[in-house]
């Protein structure tokens, strides 16, 4: 089993519609959790993070955690064109030495002018 | 500018050559990264520094060998390269080693092995 999961994509969307993006993980232990958003041929670039059960909003764009499903999920309110690239959720699981990131495969959305 | 920064962009070899990756960053941060994209943009993380000691060693083939001189660069040299490691590489950054700890990437290097 991959400790992070996400939908494989690619996702396309009507531009002002909403866009849907979901992981899973595998450690209960894990206690921080990050989107990052990647343009083609760029660096990958954090969107927000979260580590409270429940919703966290910055602007267009909003985290939901629940820590009991192992899961968490972003969504982009109102999608842009320029939203278009791939997102990628990784999870953080302290511990004695170990604040690494495990990131999921990928979710290409593509906003549809 | 204050960013993480890295040279080359672009790197082309062939196969059995040594070649270096260098990493430098100007935020201040204590915690530095180095992660390997493939193909199918999955990222995963090979070695982290913090204040130039070496954290984590990821299952990676010891002809990869991280060199941190000091707190803001981080270099990457790999020996008796091979077609498999064809990849980009990411050099990233957090403040400190603590939770919850915010990575911040740099422009990348894409290897090409020929």
């Amino acid at each position: 089993q991959k400790e992070v999961e996400q939908n494989s994509g690619p996702l396309s969307v009507p531009e002002g519609a909403i866009a849907s993006l979901n992981c899973t993980y595998s450690d209960r232990g894990s206690q921080s959790f990050f989107w990052y958003r990647q343009y083609s041929g760029k660096s990958p670039e954090l969107i927000m993070f979260i580590y409270s059960n429940g919703d966290k909003e910055d602007g267009r764009f909003t985290a939901q955690l629940n820590k009991a499903s192992q899961y968490v999920s972003l969504l982009i309110r109102d999608s842009q064109p320029s939203d278009s690239a791939t997102y990628l959720c990784a999870v953080n699981r302290p511990g004695s030495n170990d604040y690494k990131l495990s990131f999921g495969a990928g979710t290409t959305v593509t906003v549809r002018a | 500018d204050t960013a993480v920064s890295q040279t080359p962009k672009y790197l082309v070899t062939q196969m059995g050559n040594d070649k270096s990756i260098k990493c430098e960053q100007n935020l201040g941060h204590d915690t530095m990264y180095w992660y390997k994209q493939d193909s199918k943009k999955f990222l995963k993380i090979m070695f982290s520094y913090n204040n130039k000691e070496l954290i984590i060693n990821e299952t990676v083939p010891n002809r990869f060998s991280p060199k941190s001189p000091d707190k803001a660069h981080l270099n990457l040299h790999i020996n008796s390269l091979e077609l498999g490691d064809s990849a980009v590489y990411f050099c990233a950054s957090s403040p400190k080693w603590t939770f919850p700890d915010t990575q911040y990437f740099g422009p990348g290097t894409r290897l090409t092995v020929l």
